[in-house]
């Protein structure tokens, strides 16, 4: 399973957009790039996933490299809700398992 | 909405007790999974069930068993607990196959003294 690196921690102006990094460059070709934030004293919440195209939806963006080593998850209005540790997973087609990471800590500052 | 509910939120159990928590999901999915979070280890698989009556060793089974008796049920069973179990347990339930998002529920945590 590919494993995936993200940065501890990063900050983000209320309404401007957060840029979450994601390194996964063993990933191979048929690993699905999930993403999953984690808001305090709550669950995991699915945001998005991707395999090789760059996709969208009412939550994030998700924008993956050519060479599929990286991606990066966008959300283009952060708001102090939107304050959690995000995921990025490498999800192995044919597996159940996810392998999450200790995720990148999202602070939003108003 | 999905819904993964688990029957407590906060548990304290003494050691060598048997302990048992249960999850139930609302959307007929196939897939149960029960996780352990733990702070800077993030999230590690212990079990996980495709069906009913089905279950796959995780990452970190020693120390607990599961049961699935029925589809929306998955117990996971703790049978003589110990203090390096206190942990956040986490439950997901998903459908089968490719590409389907895990829903979790709240989480439950154990404390085992």
């Amino acid at each position: 399973d590919a494993k995936t690196t993200q940065p501890p921690s990063m900050d983000c102006a209320e309404g401007r957009a957060a840029n979450l990094p994601c390194n996964h460059s063993t990933i191979s070709g048929n690993e699905y790039v999930y993403w999953y934030r984690q808001i305090h004293s709550q669950g995991p919440q699915y945001i998005i996933h991707g395999l090789k195209n760059n996709e969208t939806n009412e939550m994030a963006s998700l924008i993956i490299t050519e060479d599929r080593k990286s991606s990066t998850l966008i959300l283009p209005h952060a708001t102090l809700r939107d304050t959690a540790v995000y995921y990025c997973i490498a999800f192995t087609s044919g597996t159940y398992k996810y392998i999450f990471g200790t995720g990148t800590r999202l602070k939003v500052l108003a | 909405d999905v819904k993964v509910t688990q029957s407590s939120r906060y548990l304290v159990k003494r050691t060598g007790e048997k302990v048992f928590l249960e999850c139930v999901q609302d959307m007929d999915h196939e897939n149960m999974f029960w996780y352990r979070q733990d702070p800077g280890l993030g999230l590690r698989l212990i079990y996980f069930s495709y069906d009913v009556k089905m279950k796959e060793k995780g990452d970190i089974p020693e120390g607990y068993s599961v049961s699935r008796e029925k589809k929306e049920r998955f117990s996971l069973i703790l049978e003589s607990a110990s203090t390096n179990q206190t942990s956040m347990y986490l439950c997901a339930s998903s459908l089968p196959g490719l590409g389907y998002e895990q829903y979790f529920g709240p989480g439950t945590r154990l404390t085992v003294t």
